[in-house]
């Protein structure tokens, strides 16, 4: 099991542009987080998908931020029109949490370090 | 609100001192809690979770009901020990929670 991949490592663009970061869960996990890192901040909880739904996007940004897991294929964080403020570590966690089981724990992508020109 | 408060952002300790990290919690209903632990180039993984109650690499964690707290600690602490350790707390709808984080480091 190769664990959770995320793609790409580093992300440059410039302001105004669109950066989409993938993330393939663990096999046999159907349960996708989003977590961004500021610089010298923690982490912080953005979105969390199963397979075709979004469950809790509380953290997620109002404007410019989007998040998929399509039944095939990786998830997706979209950021529209990127400001400088974005630059952060985006991380990934899979869980094989099954609806209604107890919490399980979170696997974590190397994350996708975004940098914003 | 559910929140997570690690309120060191940085530690140290000599080797062989007895280390602990703080986290307290703040949580309506029944929490679990974990220790998430990133080393030097690493990715970020599980260290334990208060519902297994075992000792991983020297560490313990017990959960406080009463302080709404989940420290961490090891009697001795080793250079290996040192990394970005965050607590985590998992309540309703499966959502976590993770502090800020404490970067402890071990002095040879």
């Amino acid at each position: 099991n190769a664990g959770v991949m995320q793609n790409p490592r580093h992300l440059v663009r410039r302001r105004g542009q669109e950066a989409r970061l993938r993330c393939s869960p663990m096999k046999g996990h159907s349960h996708v987080y989003w977590y961004r890192q500021l610089p010298e901040e923690g982490l912080k909880f953005m979105v969390y998908l199963q397979k075709e739904n979004i469950i809790d996007e509380s953290g997620m940004p109002k404007e410019r931020f989007s998040a998929e897991f399509p039944k095939e294929g990786p998830s997706i964080l979209r950021i529209q029109q990127v400001v400088r403020g974005d630059s952060a570590a985006y991380f990934c966690a899979s869980s094989p949490l099954a609806s209604g089981a107890p919490t399980d724990t979170q696997y974590f992508g190397p994350g996708t370090r975004l940098t914003v020109l | 609100a559910q929140r997570v408060t690690q309120p060191e952002k940085l530690l140290s300790v000599f080797k062989g001192a007895p280390v602990e990290l703080k986290c307290n919690y703040s949580y309506s209903g029944s929490p679990e809690l974990f220790w998430y632990v990133q080393y030097s180039r690493q990715r970020l993984q599980l260290l334990l979770r208060h519902i297994s109650r075992e000792s991983i690499k020297g560490f313990t964690a017990d959960l406080n009901k009463g302080e709404t707290s989940f420290h961490l600690k090891k009697p001795f602490a080793q250079e290996e020990d040192s990394a970005m350790y965050y607590c985590a707390l998992s309540g309703t709808g499966n959502q976590f929670y993770f502090g800020t984080g404490t970067s402890l480091t071990v002095i040879p």
